[in-house]
C-alpha cells in the first residue's frame, strides 16, 4: 500500500533559523514524485517543491530544499532562514505511479509557526 | 501568473439537496482532479479526469458523485443528494501534459446542514 507519514504535528522555529519538516513514504513503485505544499490559515495549496524518484539531485527552489534520502524512503522539506510569513501546514505528498497524471497521496501534515 | 479559480468560495446547503462546485482550471492543462479536505484532516483525492473521461476515482467518489467538463474551461463536481460527512473544503488542481506539479485551486467550503 502507498502510504505517506509525517510525524510532527506541530513544529517551532525561531525567525531567521532553518527548519526541517520530516516525510516518510511507502511505496513498491520504482517510479514516484514527491511533492511539498503549503496551506497557510486562508486555506489554499501553495505548491513549493517536488522531487523525482530517478532525479539525482536533491531538489532546491529559493529558500525550499527536499532531502531526498531513497534507502530511508524520507523526503524531508527544509526551509531556511525561516519567515514570519512561513507560518503555515505543510503537507508532503506522494504520486506513486510512473503515470505522471496519477492522484496525490497526502500526509497528515505538520503545522509549523515562527516566533519572531 | 494563471491560476486555477473556483466557485463559489463557501457554498452553505441543506441535506439532501444537490450541489455544483466550478472550477476553471489554467487554459493549457490538460489533467483535472479533485480533491477534498475534511475539516482539521489530510487532503483526500476524489476524482481525476484526462482526455473528457475519468481516469481515475476514489472509494469516496460513489454514484452520488459526478464530473462534468461542459465546455473548453470549466470543470464540475456534482453532489446530488448531500450528506452531513460531505461538509469539507473542495479543491480543484489541473496539470499541463509534461510536467509533474498539480497547481491547486483556491477551495469551496462546503457546509451541509
Amino acid at each position: 500500500a502507498q502510504k505517506i507519514t509525517q510525524t510532527q504535528p506541530g513544529m517551532f522555529v525561531q525567525e531567521k533559523e532553518a527548519v526541517t519538516l520530516d516525510c516518510t513514504y511507502d511505496t513498491s513503485d520504482p517510479s514516484y514524485g514527491l511533492f511539498w505544499y503549503k496551506q497557510p490559515s486562508s486555506g489554499e495549496m501553495i505548491f513549493l517543491i517536488y522531487q523525482g524518484s530517478y532525479d539525482q539531485q536533491n531538489a532546491t527552489e529559493g529558500r525550499y530544499s527536499l532531502n531526498f534520502q531513497k534507502a530511508r524512503k524520507s523526503a524531508n522539506l527544509v526551509i531556511s532562514a525561516s519567515q514570519l510569513g512561513d507560518s503555515a501546514m505543510y503537507f508532503c505528498a506522494m504520486r506513486a505511479s510512473h503515470n505522471q497524471g496519477g492522484k496525490l497521496i497526502f500526509g497528515q501534515g505538520t503545522e509549523l509557526s515562527v516566533k519572531p | 501568473e494563471p491560476e486555477v479559480t473556483q466557485t463559489p468560495s463557501h457554498q452553505v446547503t441543506q441535506m439532501g439537496q444537490e450541489v455544483i462546485l466550478r472550477c476553471v482550471p489554467i487554459s493549457n492543462h490538460l489533467y483535472f482532479y479533485w480533491y477534498r479536505q475534511i475539516l482539521g484532516q489530510k487532503v483526500e483525492f476524489l476524482v481525476s479526469f484526462y482526455n473528457n473521461e475519468i481516469s481515475e476515482k476514489s472509494e469516496i467518489f460513489d454514484d452520488q458523485f459526478s464530473v462534468e467538463r461542459p465546455d473548453g474551461s470549466n470543470f464540475t463536481l456534482k453532489i446530488r443528494s448531500t450528506k452531513l460527512e460531505d461538509s469539507a473544503m473542495y479543491f480543484c488542481a489541473s496539470k499541463r501534459d509534461s510536467g509533474d506539479e498539480q497547481y491547486f485551486g483556491p477551495g469551496t467550503r462546503l457546509t451541509v446542514t
